[in-house]
């Protein structure tokens, strides 16, 4: 039972161009969410997050934006850049009560120069 | 600030045989996870604690898995009887523990059971 996913797997952006990666979550209990980036041999590092009391939050070059009716949340990076080349992952939580957070499949970004 | 930090990074043992593994949280951070990764997938929920109370594990967790953190600070992921199966990734992360929040990942220990 996949509660977060990211139907596509890969992306490919040219430079300077704006990258959008999607989530879908099932469960409308979730109340938090997050985006995470990920290098080869690291852990995720985490680059933005929303709270269900939002539709929008911005830090730099991205923007993440929630759609609860439609159980929908996307990042975008503006302008992309070779470096934001990785695999995203988004997690959600507060759906249990407790703070588990579920991560999506991931969607692999590669910023073409 | 010294980050989350895992031992050993990489690990290498054979069937049947019992790992251990180490996660020191950042300091006053409160909750640590753990969760494992294979090839393609996303990071995937094992168990978290608060302070050293162990508040929710997996039902994916079987009973060869086990998780302690008896004073609250690190915390050891046991799996014992190991299969080629358990070969993955495994992360540990922490965060303040005062509510929704980020978590703050290590680079992981790589499982390989041959």
């Amino acid at each position: 039972d996949q509660q977060v996913k990211q139907n596509s797997p890969s992306l490919s952006v040219q430079e300077g161009r704006i990258s959008i990666l999607n989530c879908d979550y099932t469960n409308s209990m979730f109340d938090y969410f997050l985006w995470y980036k990920k290098y080869p041999a690291e852990g995720p590092t985490f680059l933005i997050s929303i709270s269900s009391i939002k539709d929008k939050n911005e830090d730099g070059r991205f923007t993440v934006f929630l759609n609860k009716s439609a159980k929908h949340l996307s990042l975008h990076i503006v302008p992309s850049q070779p470096g934001d080349s990785a695999v995203y992952f988004c997690a959600a939580s507060g759906a249990s009560g407790t703070y588990k957070y579920i991560f999506g499949t991931g969607t692999r970004l590669k910023v073409l120069a | 600030d010294t980050g989350v930090s895992q031992n050993p990074r990489h690990k290498i043992t054979k069937r049947g045989q019992n790992v251990t593994f180490r996660c020191d949280p950042i300091s006053e951070h409160n909750r640590l996870y753990w969760y494992r990764q294979t090839l393609g997938q996303g990071p995937e929920f094992l168990t978290y604690f608060q302070n050293e109370a162990q508040l929710e594990k997996s039902r994916l967790l079987s009973d060869r898995f086990s998780a302690e953190r008896p004073k609250g600070s690190f915390s050891t992921l046991e799996i014992q009887r190991t299969e080629q199966g358990d070969s993955a990734m495994y992360l540990c992360a922490s965060s303040l523990g005062i509510g929704n929040e980020k978590l703050f990942f290590g680079s992981g220990t790589q499982l390989s059971v041959l």
